[in-house]
């Protein structure tokens, strides 16, 4: 079955460093979301990206955030300066339409210290 | 109000009962509907979409109420591996973007 993949699994960083969370998504799909889920809380919508712009984003994905399809298998989300705060865990996933078929990777533990 | 409601349990059940519980929305024009089930610390994984006339998979009915704006799932027969937190789930405002609730954990014992 074709899957979602995210690297790192886990990736420490001190405040103020830059991080770059990177997604594989399935290959014909052509929607790619990010989410995040702080830990005991929902999971968010952060940002939608399709035909190589972002097509949707929310309040929470603000100037320190960015995202990019580089080449065509992998989609990033890069964080600019790390704050506490955005420790969490961070999902990619993609659709090829729609709502429906979404796939999630394994996610990405993000912990700023 | 939370787009999402989802009352946080949990539920405690012995295996082979039945558990159900719901969810709340509150945007009207929400088109798609979905629960999904999450293990501790991993990723949401799609357990059902929900349609207007109410559907089943296996031992798992989902319902949808529009006019009261809910959404239900029903669990028959419950297994060990049943225990996980279920998250109901609709598109939100946008055209794609999916709006979560904080989930319901339920927890099968032997």
């Amino acid at each position: 079955e074709p899957e979602v993949t995210q690297t790192p699994s886990h990736q420490v960083t001190q405040m103020g460093q830059e991080v770059i969370l990177r997604c594989v998504p399935i290959s014909n799909h052509l929607y790619f979301y990010w989410y995040r889920q702080i830990l005991g809380q929902k999971v968010e919508f952060l940002v939608s990206f399709y035909n190589n712009e972002i097509s949707e984003k929310s309040e929470i994905f603000d100037d320190q955030f960015s995202v990019e399809r580089p080449d065509g298998s992998n989609f990033t989300l890069k964080i600019r300066s790390t704050k506490l705060e955005d420790s969490a865990m961070y999902f990619c996933a993609s659709t090829p339409r729609g709502t429906y078929g979404y796939t999630f990777g394994s996610g990405t533990r993000l912990t700023v210290v | 109000r939370k787009e999402v409601e989802q009352d946080p349990g949990p539920f405690n059940v012995p295996e082979g009962a039945t558990v159900a519980f719901n969810c709340t929305y509150s945007n009207s024009a929400s088109q798609s509907f979905f629960w999904y089930r999450q293990d501790c610390r991993k990723e949401p994984k799609l357990l059902m979409s929900v349609y207007s006339s109410g559907n089943e998979d296996g031992r798992f009915t989902a319902q949808l109420n529009r006019a009261s704006q809910y959404i239900s799932l029903l669990i028959r027969d419950s297994k060990l591996s049943d225990s996980a937190t279920y998250l109901c789930v609709v598109n939100g405002e946008g055209d794609y973007k999916l709006s979560f609730g904080a989930g319901t954990t339920v927890t099968v014992r032997a």
